[in-house]
């Protein structure tokens, strides 16, 4: 069974870093686009970052809106996905979401919340 | 970015009757490749978002056959045949023809 598993999220004020983890089990990790997406409160949601597959050399892509804040990445032999997130703005606040790509998103996490604020 | 339009906001169903939900994308996601890079996500009530539709009209595996999708380049349409309690959430349309992917801003499902 697939299983991702997000924790990491908490309460940060403006200007700081946090790092978000997902654990992925049920899959062979590497051959898989990993990827955040991210969902303010009663908004929408919002592609932000992936790692592409080892198929790809692990290349990753991000949302403008995020692009040289935050770092997606992961270690293959703990399954785990990282999203670091720097220079936190109040408009980051959102529950993050990490999601299998493959023929769309077919997996997600349960979501982490992440509140930025003073 | 391509923009990715749903109508209407909102919907109220009978049970056992149908419903249908568009979307619209600002430009073609017909690939060269002959696949439609269009996607249909269901957000149930304090749930993640499950995939329903991919690739325009496939259905996801364990998804009720009551789901359907089709459509053109840039017009999309997810139809529910015989609304149930549990279709209630809302959903979304997204595309992955390019980056970034993006979505719709999603269609509240209710019961009347």
């Amino acid at each position: 069974e697939v299983k991702l598993v997000e924790y990491g999220g908490g309460l940060v004020q403006p200007g700081a870093s946090l790092r978000l983890s997902c654990e992925a089990s049920g899959f062979t990790f590497s051959d898989f686009y990993m990827e955040w997406i991210r969902q303010a409160p009663g908004k929408g949601l919002e592609w932000i970052a992936a790692s592409r597959n080892k198929a790809n050399d692990y290349s990753t892509v991000y949302s403008a809106s995020v692009k040289d804040r935050f770092t997606i990445s992961r270690d293959t032999y703990k399954s785990i996905l990282y999203l670091q997130m720097n220079t936190l703005k109040p408009e980051d606040t959102a529950i993050y979401y990490c999601a299998r790509g493959y023929y769309g998103y077919t997996h997600w996490g349960q979501g982490v919340m992440v509140t930025v604020s003073s | 970015d391509i923009v990715m339009t749903q109508a209407p906001l909102s919907v109220s169903v009978t049970p056992g009757e149908s419903a249908s939900i568009s979307c619209r994308s600002s430009k073609s996601l017909l690939h060269s490749n002959g696949i439609t890079y269009v996607y249909w996500y269901l957000q149930k009530p304090g749930k993640s978002p499950q995939l329903l539709i991919y690739r325009m009209s496939n259905l996801a595996s364990g998804v009720p056959d009551r789901f359907s999708g089709s459509g053109s380049e840039t017009d999309f349409t997810l139809k529910i045949s015989r609304v149930e309690a549990e279709d209630v959430g809302i959903y979304y349309c997204g595309q992955l023809l390019e980056n970034p992917p993006t979505f719709g801003a999603g269609t509240k499902l209710e019961l009347k």
